[in-house]
């Protein structure tokens, strides 16, 4: 099975930047992706990383180590609009469906502060 | 323009009592999933399904049942066996190959137990 560790929670002011790291135990792995939720909404696709290194969308930036089983998203220039949690989520691996299984952690709040 | 509608949007049920949550896809995408989440908690990943006919159970698949006679169509019952129900129920689909990391959400139901 796989495992993901996020931290529950991380508070910022508006303009700053955030890191949420995500730690990850799988028995295999095609990638890290992650997904942005607001409050009773549903979650939505932020970036992936399949290889080692950093991909940049805009304001958000996700980095991989896979030797590390290690990624993080970096938020910048945080907005009010950004409070939301944020989601890490392993692509592995799993019985006869192999690679169309992903696993989700548990999300870290995060709270933008004027 | 395409999407993922689920419905209810909410529902109310007494115990003993079975359900089925509808989804319904027009993205033309072969792989379907339902995921449960609870308040503050990730999302787990109840049943999912790669082709039409064919599913697996995920990690969290007791009192749950799914069928899936269309590419569409992936409905879920909750039945009477599953012993807490109350919860916010996903559904989500993605294309196949690298298009499996990118998954696209419905709006969600959320189940409560009388």
């Amino acid at each position: 099975g796989q495992s993901l560790e996020q931290p529950s929670e991380v508070t910022a002011v508006e303009g700053a930047i955030v890191q949420i790291n995500c730690t990850y135990q799988t028995s295999g792995f095609y990638g890290l992706s992650w997904y942005q939720q607001h409050d009773g909404g549903a979650p939505t696709f932020l970036s992936y990383n399949g290889l080692d290194g950093l991909e940049e969308t805009g304001r958000f930036s996700s980095f991989l180590s896979r030797s590390d089983s290690y990624g993080y998203l970096l938020l910048q220039e945080l907005q009010m609009k950004d409070s939301a949690s944020y989601f890490c989520a392993v692509r592995a691996p799993e019985g006869k469906a192999a690679g169309n299984k992903l696993t989700f952690g548990g999300g870290t709040r995060v709270l933008v502060k004027p | 323009d395409g999407g993922i509608t689920q419905s209810p949007k909410y529902l109310f049920r007494k115990e003993g009592q079975n359900v089925t949550l509808s989804c319904e896809q027009n993205l033309n995408h072969d792989a379907m999933y339902w995921y449960r989440q609870d308040p503050g908690q990730g999302l787990r990943l109840i049943y999912y399904s790669q082709i039409v006919n064919d599913f697996q159970k995920g990690d969290i698949a007791e009192g749950y049942s799914v069928s899936r006679e269309k590419k569409e169509s992936f409905p879920l019952t909750v039945t009477s066996a599953q012993k807490n129900p109350t919860a916010f129920y996903l559904c989500a689909s993605s294309s196949g190959g690298s298009g499996a990391n990118v998954l696209t959400f419905g709006a969600g139901s959320r189940l409560t137990v009388l």
